[in-house]
């Protein structure tokens, strides 16, 4: 079992570009969850599905970004016209959708905006 | 709103000293709590986790125990080691919440050699 796993590691875009940051869960997990790292704001949570379907997007903020689950096996962020103040380590977990289950963490994508 | 609480941000100590973090919890209910530990380069990971009041979580040498009268869930270690050094947080799953966690700001611990 390779873990959760996200790609790129580390993410460097220009002020006003897109990025797209990739999860993948581990196989048999039903829960997919992403948070942001901050030194200011530590852990904070965007959103997470369950059996891909969107069940709570209240830490997202209202423009510019987005999240979609489309299969099982992967799940996106997408960031569109970055700004210098969304570089952070984004992590994505997931867990088996149970109330007193685990969320095991990938490594996270560093994103630096420049 | 639910809210976790770690008031040490950070935390120095030599080697076989006593660990202690602070966590305080606000929420509704009984909720699971948890401490996960970070190290550098990695994501969080499980250290302990307790579903039920008044139980004691432990792993590794690390307890804690769920104090639902103080809304407390500290973090100690007898005798730290260089190793332990990383970042630990407190979270909480609220009852009513199938789903997220919320997280304390986290407690960098480093232990000198």
């Amino acid at each position: 079992n390779a873990g959760v796993i996200q790609t790129p590691r580390h993410k460097v875009t220009g002020k006003g570009q897109e990025a797209t940051l990739w999860c993948e869960p581990i196989s048999g997990h039903s829960a997919v969850f992403w948070y942001r790292q901050t030194i200011v704001q530590g852990l904070e949570f965007l959103t997470y599905f369950r059996n891909q379907a969107p069940i709570d997007d209240s830490g997202m903020p209202k423009e510019r970004f987005s999240a979609q689950m489309p299969n099982q096996s992967h799940s996106t962020l997408k960031i569109q016209s970055t700004q210098p103040q969304d570089s952070a380590v984004y992590l994505c977990a997931s867990s088996l959708a149970l109330r007193q289950n685990t969320l095991y963490f990938g490594a996270g994508t560093r994103l630096s905006v420049l | 709103g639910d809210s976790v609480i770690q008031m040490q941000g950070q935390v120095t100590l030599s080697e076989n000293d006593f660990l202690f973090i602070n966590c305080t919890y606000s929420t509704t209910g009984y909720p699971t709590l948890f401490w996960y530990v970070q190290y550098s380069g990695e994501g969080p990971q499980l250290l302990l986790q307790v579903t039920t009041a008044n139980n004691k979580g432990s792993s590794r040498g690390f307890e804690a125990t769920y104090d639902k009268g103080t809304t407390s869930f500290h973090l100690q270690k007898t005798s730290v080691q260089e190793i332990d050094s990383a970042v630990y947080y407190c979270a909480m799953r609220a009852y009513t919440n199938t789903g997220k966690l919320t997280f304390g700001d986290g407690t960098v611990l480093t232990v000198k050699p």
